[in-house]
């Protein structure tokens, strides 16, 4: 079984730019959360989907940050324009039922914002 | 990597013996507290969780404890091996919020 993946591994920009980020869930989690650990703080959630609707985005950090999930499948967390405080790594995990405890994580994308 | 800057935590233990990895956690109404392991270029990956109405459980070589009148769990690995190095969170959820919680996390380093 295919894990969580995320593209790009790694992206350099710089300020006022935009990025996007892709997650590919494992086939069948209807459950999609992205976190982000910026520098010196801890992992901290961003937004859950289920399915295609956001559930809960209470973590996003500002109107900056504009996630996605079209269809049910992958997800997509676009940050535009970049600033400087959002270098970081951000994680995307999926699970197959709501609140369950296994999320399965993907290997982040590392941001850096010049 | 990405254990730089953040002033984790460190514990540094002899391969072959047993580590014991603390954290303390906030929320008392939190239902399920779960240890993570992360490796060098990787996600956090699920290594066992405990409930809160239970105060130890066991799996391969690890076992959690909960002790919830001071709010602390640990996670204690038994024969650590060079391949347990890695940095490892606890975190929180409750039944009714799917969110995970994480700690601060500790770098543990096997010296063989």
């Amino acid at each position: 079984e295919a894990g969580v993946t995320q593209f790009p591994s790694h992206s350099v920009i710089e300020k006022g730019q935009t990025v996007t980020l892709r997650c590919d869930p494992i086939s069948g989690h209807d459950n999609l959360y992205w976190y982000r650990r910026v520098m010196g703080k801890e992992i901290k959630f961003l937004l859950h989907f289920v399915k295609e609707s956001k559930q809960d985005e209470s973590g996003m950090p500002n109107n900056r940050f504009l996630a996605e999930r079209t269809g049910g499948t992958y997800s997509t967390l676009k940050v535009q324009p970049a600033e400087l405080e959002d270098s970081g790594v951000y994680f995307c995990a999926s699970s197959q039922d709501r609140g369950r405890r296994n999320q399965y994580f993907g290997p982040g994308t590392r941001l850096l914002v010049l | 990597g990405e254990s730089v800057g953040l002033h984790l935590p460190t514990l540094s233990v002899q391969e072959g013996d047993n580590s014991i990895i603390n954290c303390a956690y906030s929320n008392s109404a939190s239902d399920y507290f779960i240890w993570y392991k992360q490796e060098s270029g990787k996600g956090p990956q699920f290594i066992i969780d405990i409930r809160s109405n239970m105060d130890k459980r066991q799996g391969q070589r690890v076992t959690v404890l909960l002790n919830k009148t001071v709010k602390h769990l640990s996670l204690q690995i038994a024969a650590t091996q060079p391949g347990d190095s890695a940095v490892y969170f606890c975190a929180e959820m409750s039944g009714s919020n799917y969110k995970l919680t994480f700690g601060k996390g500790t770098l543990l380093t096997v010296n063989p």
